[in-house]
């Protein structure tokens, strides 16, 4: 399995432009998480799905953040407009049903907002 | 208070070294706790997970869950260079989701 897959890896936007981060989970993966880190908070749950439905997005810093999941093999997480604030790693990770607690991550987008 | 606290490191040890790496949580009601490894610019990956309390090992792994004290270990035995690395752990609460602490950068030194 080629693992987690997000893109783009890197991301360098100005200010006001709509960002737009994409995943492909493992397949045959029930749940799909979407986390932002940063060097001053860490590594932060922004929501989470289960069966492509929205479970919980209280992560969601703020209603510039949208993500949906269209299908069991794509999701996206939409940033509009952005801020220099929003600069971060962006990571996309999946489970199972039955081992939720073993979460597999992607390698990330690496975002920076100008 | 935060969920979960951890020592932000960094911990820089000779090759070989035992290394410890601790956290502390603060809701009891947890029951899976984690080990990731994360290498610079990489996604995490799962080390070890263990259930309630005791010990698990893996290799030169070992991880420890003391539920009455609310603290959470990882031994690393014989490290290595390429265990170089920063550590997060975590704990698994209601509705599948995860609690990271900040992470230990750690450094193994030839």
């Amino acid at each position: 399995d080629a693992g987690v897959i997000q893109s783009p890896r890197h991301e360098v936007t100005e200010m006001g432009q709509e960002v737009t981060l994409r995943c492909k989970p493992i397949s045959g993966h029930d749940y799909l998480f979407w986390y932002r880190q940063t060097m001053m908070r860490g590594l932060e749950l922004l929501i989470y799905f289960n069966n492509n439905v929205p479970i919980d997005d209280s992560g969601m810093p703020e209603d510039r953040f949208s993500a949906k999941m269209p299908n069991a093999s794509f999701s996206t997480l939409k940033i509009q407009p952005s801020e220099p604030r929003d600069s971060a790693v962006y990571f996309c990770a999946s489970s199972p049903l039955h081992l939720q607690e073993t979460q597999y991550f992607g390698p990330g987008t690496r975002l920076l907002v100008l | 208070q935060k969920e979960v606290e951890q020592d932000p490191g960094p911990l820089s040890v000779p090759e070989g070294a035992i290394v410890s790496l601790n956290c502390t949580y603060s809701n009891s009601a947890f029951q899976y706790f984690m080990w990731y490894r994360q290498y610079s610019r990489k996604g995490p990956e799962l080390l070890m997970y263990t259930y309630s309390s005791g010990n698990k090992e893996d290799g030169r792994f070992t991880a420890q869950v003391d539920k009455s004290s609310k603290y959470i270990s990882l031994f690393i035995r014989d490290s290595q260079p390429s265990d170089s690395a920063t550590y997060l752990c975590a704990t698994l609460g209601g509705g599948n989701k995860l609690t990271f602490g900040t992470g230990t950068q750690l450094k193994v030194e030839l």
